[in-house]
């Protein structure tokens, strides 16, 4: 399984941007990176995922390097709602394409009023 | 649209018994795998079901069993349940099985104590 090394924790202000780094220097040509997050007491839940380009959504922006060994998840404008756990998952075919999400430790974003 | 639904959401449960936990997928949805998550060894992929055929197995003890039903339900069972087993477990649905382009939708979970 390819792996992603996050830092264990981050801290922000609120209102302000988060940029939020992921290397993963094992990945193959064709694994999707893909971002969850967990909120306290919840499943985890999908924010973005791109393959090459530079992707946004309501969510986030992700930016991925040229060569994609890294990536780098940016929430615009933090809120007190954004602290969670956040998850940088290379999408792993696994056997017959099956869908299998390999976690690793993730980030713990703290947003400070 | 209803989400993934687990039940139940908490259990307890003596060592040496065994549990059958369900997970209700999103409409459509027929893709379901699920996950364990604890403290030490964080969210780790169990096994994954798709048109009731498992397709995907994570690195646990037959102890684990799951399956998957017509209408794309599913369980998953612990039996002999060891104190090590306490955990969230994690249900998750997606919508297309084999690509890597879709994301997954995850239940609250069922907390399972082992006693």
């Amino acid at each position: 399984d390819a792996k992603t090394t996050q830092p264990n924790s981050m801290e922000s202000n609120e209102e302000e941007p988060v940029h939020l780094p992921c290397n993963h220097s094992t990945i193959s040509g064709t694994d999707y990176i893909h971002w969850y997050r967990q909120l306290p007491s919840q499943g985890p839940e999908y924010v973005i995922h791109g393959l090459t380009s530079n992707v946004n959504n309501r969510m986030a922006s992700l930016a991925i390097a040229e060569d994609r060994k890294s990536s780098t998840l940016i929430l615009h404008r933090a809120t007190l709602r954004d602290a969670a756990v956040y998850y940088c998952i290379l999408r792993d075919r696994g056997i017959q394409g099956a869908q299998k999400l390999v976690f690793g430790q993730g980030t713990r974003l703290t947003i400070n009023p | 649209k209803a989400g993934v639904t687990q039940t139940p959401r908490y259990l307890i449960k003596t060592r040496g018994q065994q549990v059958t936990l369900s997970c209700s997928p999103i409409s459509g949805h027929r893709s379901v795998s699920w996950y364990q998550q604890t403290p030490g060894q964080g969210l780790q992929f169990l096994f994954e079901y798709f048109s009731e055929t498992q397709r995907n197995k994570g690195n646990f003890p037959g102890r684990f069993s799951g399956r998957q039903f017509s209408n794309s339900r599913s369980e998953m069972n612990v039996s002999t349940l060891e104190l090590g087993d306490s955990a969230l477990y994690l249900c998750a649905s997606s919508k297309i099985q084999g690509t890597w382009n879709t994301e997954a939708f995850f239940g609250q979970g069922t907390r399972l104590t082992v006693v």
